[in-house]
Order: structure tokens, then sequence, then C-alpha cells
């Protein structure tokens, strides 16, 4: 079946410790997007990808950077995590172009935590 | 992009119509009206989307009326697996490449045996 991957699903890194997360798509979608959702709150959108263009949002901190190599994967990058990124990060993929808006396809998540 | 409000919770019964309204009074021409539904520890899953009227599938029915100013998602008969947060969202339309979506709080329904 179709789907969005995302490994690990829980992943623990240190205070300061750069970590990558992942994100597969075999449904060949031209836009992946990257939430972060925190404990009994809803999914912040904090950046997206049409194609090879990068999206970010204005509130999103530099401390969050992303990657699409090809357009199966895309990666999630904190580069020195702090407690407050303690989350749930989910990636999700849908069509793109003119004539949407197109249903999102999420990922199960991967679960950070800092210690 | 156009603000939502909803309730943050309702409860409900096995076999009951459960109807969660949403208000989003500064839509755009060019907004559509999209619900997605979330359990816990798993990534929010589309239920249905309209732009105006009625639309209807399999698993829900969404009402929205000519202002387009609230809409009404309809869950017929609730199971005790329907228990989720359903998120309202107005995401742009056909003018635009993404049909970004921001989230508000979400209505947590709870359905009892």
């Amino acid at each position: 079946d179709a789907m969005v991957i995302q490994n690990p699903r829980y992943q623990v890194t240190q205070f300061g410790k750069p970590v990558t997360l992942s994100c597969s798509q075999t449904l060949n979608h031209n836009v992946m997007y990257w939430y972060q959702q925190k404990s009994s709150q809803a999914p912040k959108l904090l950046f997206h990808y049409y194609d090879k263009d990068f999206n970010n949002e204005a509130d999103t901190p530099d401390n969050f950077q992303s990657r699409r190599p090809n357009t199966s994967f895309c990666f999630l990058d904190i580069r020195s995590p702090g407690l407050g990124d303690a989350a749930m990060y989910l990636c999700a993929t849908s069509r793109g172009g003119g004539g949407g808006p197109y249903e999102q396809y999420f990922g199960p998540g991967t679960r950070l935590t800092v210690t | 992009l156009a603000k939502t409000t909803q309730p943050i919770s309702m409860d409900s019964y096995e076999g009951q119509e459960v109807n969660i309204t949403c208000s989003h009074n500064n839509i755009a021409t060019n907004d559509y009206i999209t619900w997605y539904q979330q359990f816990p520890s798993q990534g929010p899953r589309f239920i249905i989307q309209g732009y105006k009227t009625k639309v209807t599938n399999e698993v829900a029915s969404l009402f929205i009326p000519a202002d387009r100013k609230s809409s009404t998602l309809s869950l017929p008969r609730v199971s005790l697996s329907d228990t989720a947060v359903y998120y309202c969202l107005v995401p742009p339309g056909r003018s635009s490449n993404t049909g970004k979506l921001i989230f508000g709080q979400g209505t947590t329904l709870q359905v009892k045996p």
C-alpha cells in the first residue's frame, strides 16, 4: 500500500545533540510537510517543500532545518535540541498544483524525547 | 488564513449522531472547509472536505450554509472507535499550489458505551 513512513518512531536525544528525523513516501506526491505536535496541542506546521522549493513558516525557529534530496525522502534536522523541542514530529504529503486543496496523508509520527 | 473556532470537547453515546460545529467568520472566497480526525499517538487523517451546501461520504456529512461562515460535521451512529480529536480547517483552494493546513485547537469527542 502507498504510504508515508517515518523513522524512527521513537527517538531519544541529549540536550544540544543534533538529531535527524526521516520521512519517506511511496505516494509520489509533490508536497511534503513537517509538523510539530506537543502534548495536548494541535499540530503546528514548521515548513513544507513543493517539489524542491522550501517554504519556511515565519515562526519556525532557525534550530529546525529540512532537506529533501529527492521526491521520496524528506529529513528534519534539529541542530541543537532543547527540552522544549520534545514533541511528536509528523510528516505529511499531498499532491500540489492548482485545483486543490488536496488531502494530506500523514505518517505515524516520531516521538522525540530530549534528556 | 481563516481562523476557526470549535468546541473544545463533546461527549456522546454509542449509536447517536454527533454534530460538531465550526465557526470560520473570515473565510475567504477561495477557501475550502476540511475536517481531519486524530487518534492518540497517530497522525491526523482526512475525513471530508467541501466548499458549499452539503457533502457526504462513507464516513461523515458536512453541512455548509450559504454564507459559509460556519460548517457542521455530522457523524452518524458513532461507536467507541470514533473517540478522537476532530479538527476543522480552512485551507486555500484552487489559487494555491499547496493546501497549507493551520490547525486550531480541535474538538475532543468522547464516545461512551
